[in-house]
């Protein structure tokens, strides 16, 4: 069975760090971008970052730039988020996604972890 | 660039046409994509490149448009189908949503 799921979440202060992580399995982790998506509570969904199949390559959200970092490890089957310098604006469920490709675009997420729930607060 | 849903919310009987609309703020060609998202849980994926179904979704679901006007359909509304959609575009960077329509029952 194809599935993603995240762990990581929890309670932070502001200004403090968290790591978020998604597992992956029933496909090839590794020839698929990755993404993270973020939803704060009664909000819209929001994109926040991908990442390139090998990991060379990642796009961040203006609302994250220079505060977090997206990565993966392959062999681990593992997409990460670190978040830095954590503010309340960032209290969120926070989802990892696959990015599809249809003859090499990639035009939409197919699949979805059932996300894990950040809360900075004091 | 910006995505904007109209209506924000509706409220619809089973059986009923249902319509939303999607709004670029510059073209996107068809990188459109639809879904939908259920209290508490993940968005699953309906449509994407504005008019292909993704495999598995009711027939009931179509989509339409390019450039800047897109549309998502459900034909026939059943009990099922009460959620907040969401439209996303995979033109550029970055990936920007729409703000969401929720779908009430009458």
């Amino acid at each position: 069975e194809v599935q993603l799921v995240e762990s990581g979440g929890g309670l932070v202060q502001p200004g403090g760090s968290l790591r978020l992580s998604c597992a992956a399995s029933g496909f090839t982790f590794s020839s698929y971008w990755m993404s993270w998506v973020r939803q704060a509570p009664g909000k819209r969904l929001e994109w926040v970052a991908n990442i390139y199949h090998d990991g060379s390559v990642g796009v961040y959200g203006d609302s994250v730039k220079g505060r977090f970092t997206i990565s993966r490890d392959n062999a681990k089957n593992l997409l990460h988020l670190q978040m830095n310098s954590l503010s309340a604006e960032d209290t969120a469920v926070y989802y990892c996604s696959r990015e599809k490709e249809t003859r090499g675009w990639r035009d939409a997420s197919d699949i979805w972890g059932p996300g894990t729930m950040v809360t900075v607060s004091s | 660039i910006q995505l904007t849903q109209s209506p924000s919310s509706l409220s619809a009987s089973v059986g009923d046409r249902v319509t939303i609309t999607c709004r670029a703020s510059q073209d996107i060609s068809s990188y459109l994509t639809w879904y939908q998202q259920k209290p508490g849980k993940a968005p699953q994926l309906l449509i994407y490149g504005a008019s292909t179904l993704q495999s598995g979704v009711p027939s009931r679901f179509s989509g339409s448009g390019s450039g800047t006007d897109f549309t998502l359909t459900i034909s026939s509304l059943q009990p099922e189908d009460f959620a907040t959609y969401y439209c996303q575009q995979f033109n550029s960077y970055p990936r920007t949503f729409g703000q969401g329509t929720k779908v009430e029952i009458k």
